[in-house]
C-alpha cells in the first residue's frame, strides 16, 4: 500500500517561518508534489521535486531526499492568506496512461496575527 | 485559457435520481481526471482518462460512469447515488509528455459539490 505522511494541524504566527514535513512509503516514485487549498476552492500547484534538493519559488520552497522518502515544504514571512491546507502529493505513474497522483492527508495551516 | 471549468458548483440529488457532473478545459490536456474528497480528508483519485480512454479506474462502484467525448470535455454519470456519496468532486487536467518537468502538474477546478438525501 502507499503510506504518506503529515501532520494534521500546524499554527504559526504573521511574519514566520513554517515547515509542513511529509514523508512517504510508496510503490514507485516519480516526483513529490506539493498544493494549497482554501477551504472550498481547488488544489493549486506549488511545487514539485524530482532530483533531491531544494527548489526555492519566492516565500515558497520544497526540499527532497529520496533516500530518506521525505520532503518539506518551507514559508516564509507567513500572511493571513496562506491559512489553507497543503497537501504533500506522490507521482506514482507517469507514462501515456496518465499521471497516478496519491495524496497525503493534508495539513492544515492557521496563521495568526 | 488555464483554467477547468466544472458545473454544477452545487447538486443536491435524492438516491433514486440520475445526474451528470460536467468537466471543460482547453489547455490541450490529453489526461483528465475524476477526484473524490470528503470533508477535511484528501482527493482520492476515481478515473483517469488519457487520450480519451478510460486508463485507471480505482475500483469505483458502477453508480457512477465517466464519460470522455472529446479531448476537452469530461463527464461523470451518477446514478442510484447513496447518502455516503456526498463529497466534493474535483475534475484535473494535466499534459501527457512524461518524463519533464513541469509537464506532470495536474491542474484542478473548484469542483462539484454533491449531496445525496
Amino acid at each position: 500500500g502507499q503510506n504518506i505522511d503529515q501532520p494534521t494541524e500546524m499554527t504559526a504566527t504573521e511574519g514566520a517561518i513554517v515547515q509542513i514535513n511529509c514523508t512517504y512509503q510508496t510503490s514507485g516514485f516519480n516526483g513529490l508534489f506539493w498544493y494549497q487549498q482554501h477551504a472550498g476552492e481547488a488544489p493549486t500547484f506549488l511545487s514539485y521535486n524530482v532530483l533531491d534538493g531544494l527548489e526555492e519559488k519566492g516565500r515558497f520552497s520544497s526540499f527532497l531526499s529520496r533516500s530518506k522518502g521525505y520532503s518539506y515544504l518551507l514559508l516564509k514571512e507567513l500572511q493571513m492568506k496562506d491559512s489553507a491546507s497543503y497537501l504533500c502529493a506522490v507521482l506514482l505513474l507517469n507514462n501515456n496512461a496518465g499521471n497516478m497522483l496519491t495524496f497525503g492527508g493534508g495539513t492544515r495551516l492557521m496563521v495568526k496575527p | 485559457d488555464t483554467e477547468v471549468t466544472q458545473t454544477p458548483k452545487h447538486l443536491v440529488m435524492g438516491m433514486t435520481n440520475k445526474k451528470s457532473l460536467k468537466c471543460e478545459q482547453h489547455m490541450g490536456h490529453r489526461a483528465m481526471y475524476w477526484y473524490k474528497q470528503k470533508a477535511k480528508k484528501p482527493p482520492e483519485l476515481m478515473f483517469v482518462y488519457s487520450y480519451e480512454k478510460l486508463s485507471i479506474n480505482e475500483s469505483v462502484p458502477s453508480r457512477f460512469s465517466p464519460e470522455c467525448p472529446n479531448s476537452s470535455l469530461l463527464n461523470l454519470h451518477l446514478h442510484a447515488l447513496q447518502p455516503e456519496d456526498s463529497a466534493l468532486y474535483l475534475c484535473a487536467s494535466s499534459p501527457l509528455r512524461g518524463g519533464v518537468f513541469g509537464a506532470n502538474v495536474l491542474t484542478f477546478g473548484a469542483g462539484s459539490r454533491l449531496t445525496v438525501l
